[in-house]
């Protein structure tokens, strides 16, 4: 069964660094998204993507952050300046479209802002 | 706005007793539902869904939910629990009406099965 994947599973960073999350999401699917967990909250929208756009981002999807998916294959979150509050699990997601599919997640990567 | 609301911050039930996970929603169109379940250090992994149809849906593993409209909730609930169901539960909302496929969470119910 095909699987979402994300690396690195664990970053640790310094603040102010640039770190860039990655993802290699279900072939056949269309839509792409990215939502954080700090730790101990619930899991949060960040950004959604199609066709090479942004389709809807939440309010902490600031100019800090951005998405892209260079190659048709990956697709990765970019933080340009990260902070100590950016300190979260960071899961891709997909979904084949047509409106209503239930999002596949993958097993998230565990960013560390020190 | 679109919101989500699980009560329970933890859930605990006996194995082999039946269990029930509750969730309501709020929505400006129509909901979209959808369960997730989190084991330690993994990702979301989705159960089950409404989207229309029957109110009584069935999932993964044995779980099934309700769709109540009138109370608007969604509850998950399997008629037997399993140690191994203990694990952090999500229930999603998206709103039908959106043009995007964005999932709004609940805070989670840690559920836990005792033997």
């Amino acid at each position: 069964e095909p699987e979402v994947t994300q690396t690195p599973s664990h970053q640790v960073t310094q603040m102010g660094q640039e770190v860039i999350l990655r993802c290699v999401p279900i072939s056949n699917h269309l839509y792409f998204y990215w939502y954080r967990q700090i730790l101990g909250q619930k899991v949060e929208f960040l950004v959604s993507f199609y066709n090479n756009e942004i389709s809807e981002k939440s309010e902490i999807f600031d100019d800090q952050f951005s998405v892209e998916r260079p190659d048709g294959s990956n697709f990765t979150l970019k933080i340009r300046s990260t902070k100590l509050e950016d300190s979260a699990m960071y899961f891709c997601a997909g979904d084949p479209g047509q409106g209503y599919n239930e999002q596949f997640f993958g097993p998230g990567t565990r960013l560390t802002v020190l | 706005a679109q919101s989500v609301a699980q009560p329970e911050d933890q859930v605990n039930v006996a194995e082999g007793n039946p269990l029930t996970v509750k969730c309501t929603y709020s929505v400006s169109g129509n909901p979209y539902l959808f369960w997730y379940v989190q084991y330690p250090n993994r990702g979301l992994q989705f159960l089950l869904k409404y989207i229309t149809g029957d109110n009584l849906v069935k999932g993964s593993y044995g779980f099934e939910a309700e769709f109540n409209k009138s109370q608007t909730s969604f509850h998950l609930k399997k008629p037997s629990a399993l140690v191994s169901d203990s694990a952090l539960y999500f229930c999603a909302v998206r709103d039908g009406s959106s043009n995007t496929g964005k999932l709004i969470f609940g805070q989670g119910t840690t559920l836990q099965v005792k033997p």
